[in-house]
């Protein structure tokens, strides 16, 4: 079964960091591009960042560029964003998701997602 | 302030047909045929519907169906059933190199 799961979402105060993982399992990763992706609770979906299969071609939303940075490591299978100077606008449900062999416009797998809240 | 314009609600009978429209410009939908929409149930996880303008991944109904005119993609769900009430997000890659997505349509059947 392809499976993503994601992990590290925490309550935090701004201007501290915290670090997602996303641990994938069922398919052959290190040939998937992959992304991130939020959603304010009641609120619509934002593409946050995404990275290449081989963790070359980076790209970030102007809102969390300079501060957040996406990797992977292939040899765990694992996905990772780190936040860094976080706001309480980067408060949402943080989904990391997959993107098939070959490609990297769309998503055809996404995990259950992991909270982040930002407050004081 | 989504890149991509959808309307924020739409709605219909069972057995009916509904568009969603998804209005960007040329540096997205209008500039490459990679437009996504993907559907969401209440607290579940999107799932991919439509990719590349107009294919369905498979398992997915033959009634969803995509489109493209110009800078403006629309989903197509015909014979509406209960189970496709959910929100309904568009997404386009840009000329930054970016993923985009529209601010989301609710769907409600009547």
């Amino acid at each position: 079964e392809v499976l993503l799961v994601e992990s590290g979402g925490a309550l935090v105060q701004p201007g501290r960091s915290l670090r997602l993982s996303c641990a994938a399992s069922g398919f052959t990763f290190d040939e998937c591009a992959m992304h991130w992706v939020r959603q304010v609770p009641g609120r619509g979906l934002e593409w946050v960042a995404g990275i290449g299969w081989g963790g070359h071609s980076i790209y970030y939303a102007d809102s969390v560029r300079g501060r957040f940075t996406i990797s992977r490591d292939n040899a765990k299978n694992s996905l990772y964003l780190q936040m860094n100077s976080l706001r309480s606008d980067d408060t949402a449900l943080y989904f990391c998701a997959r993107v098939p062999p070959g490609f990297y416009t769309y998503m055809d797998v996404w995990g259950k997602g992991t909270t982040v809240t930002v407050s004081s | 302030h989504s890149a991509l314009t959808q309307p924020a609600s739409v709605s219909g009978s069972p057995g009916q047909s509904i568009t969603i429209s998804c209005t960007g410009s040329s540096s997205d939908i209008g500039g490459y045929n990679y437009v996504s929409w993907y559907q969401q149930h209440p607290g579940k996880a999107p799932k991919l519907i439509i990719f590349d303008v107009t294919y369905r991944p498979s398992g997915v109904s033959v009634r969803f169906s995509g489109s493209r005119s110009a800078n403006t993609a629309s989903l197509t769900i015909s014979g509406l059933q209960a189970e496709d009430e959910a929100d309904y997000y568009c997404s386009s890659f840009t000329s930054s190199s970016t993923l985009a997505f529209g601010g989301g349509t609710k769907l409600t059947v009547l």
